[in-house]
């Protein structure tokens, strides 16, 4: 089993609609977590840390389930320019060692 | 100011020959990490420098990988005897501080491509 795990997709929504995603990670140890973006052939960039309280940026809502291990992200009112891989990345434990260990993605395609 | 940089963007060369990346960092980062990425597929962690620090090396897939940092700055990664399961985007990212809970930037990437 993979240590962290995502849908694929693609998820296919329309303009205006909102979407989830989920990531379950194995390790119970794991301490920190983010989602990252990535569109295509370019390189990932953070677009939010998940704090166990949850917290919004915008449009985006990011969620933690420790008891259940898994991570979500919501988006609203989707635009086109939405179109990319969402990354979960999780870190271990918070010593700087290799702990982040990255999901394959899931790609999310906006449609007009 | 200015992000990661990676020399070269692109690298097409033949199974059996030696490579050498580039990743220069973000100034005054002390973490660097080099990740490797196949078509479609997630990261995959390979080396981590954190300052003066002996490198985390746990991810590197065989021998005829190995990444040296010199002056706590830029960082190259060699890849010898090429295979064409190397090849490949190999991102780089630094980072400050001393945790993997900082935000991580990426360079570009270099697409290996071994023929």
């Amino acid at each position: 089993r993979k240590e962290v795990e995502q849908d694929p997709g693609p998820f296919n929504v329309p303009e205006g609609a909102t979407v989830a995603f989920n990531c379950t990670y194995s390790n119970s140890a794991s301490q920190s977590f983010f989602w990252y973006r990535q569109d295509c052939r370019k390189e990932p960039k953070l677009l939010m840390s998940v704090y166990s309280s949850g917290n919004e940026d915008g449009r985006f809502t990011a969620q933690l389930n420790r008891a259940s291990q898994y991570i979500s992200l919501l988006i609203r009112d989707s635009k086109l320019s939405d179109s990319a891989t969402y990354l979960c990345v999780v870190s271990r434990k918070n010593t700087g060692r290799r702990a982040l260990t990255f999901g394959s993605g899931t790609r999310l395609q906006v449609q007009p | 100011g200015a992000g990661v940089s990676q020399s070269p963007s692109n690298k097409v060369t033949e199974k059996g020959k030696d490579v050498e990346l580039r990743c220069d960092p973000i100034s005054g980062h002390t973490a660097l990490y080099w990740y490797r990425q196949s078509l479609g597929q997630g990261l995959e962690f390979l080396i981590y420098f954190q300052g003066n620090s002996a490198p985390d090396k746990s991810g590197l897939p065989s021998d005829r990988f190995s990444a040296e940092r010199t002056g706590g700055s830029v960082s190259t990664l060699t890849i010898q005897r090429t295979q064409q399961e190397d090849s490949a985007v190999y991102l780089c990212a630094s980072s400050q501080g001393a945790t993997t809970a900082k935000e991580q930037f990426f360079g570009p990437g270099t697409r290996l491509t071994v023929l």
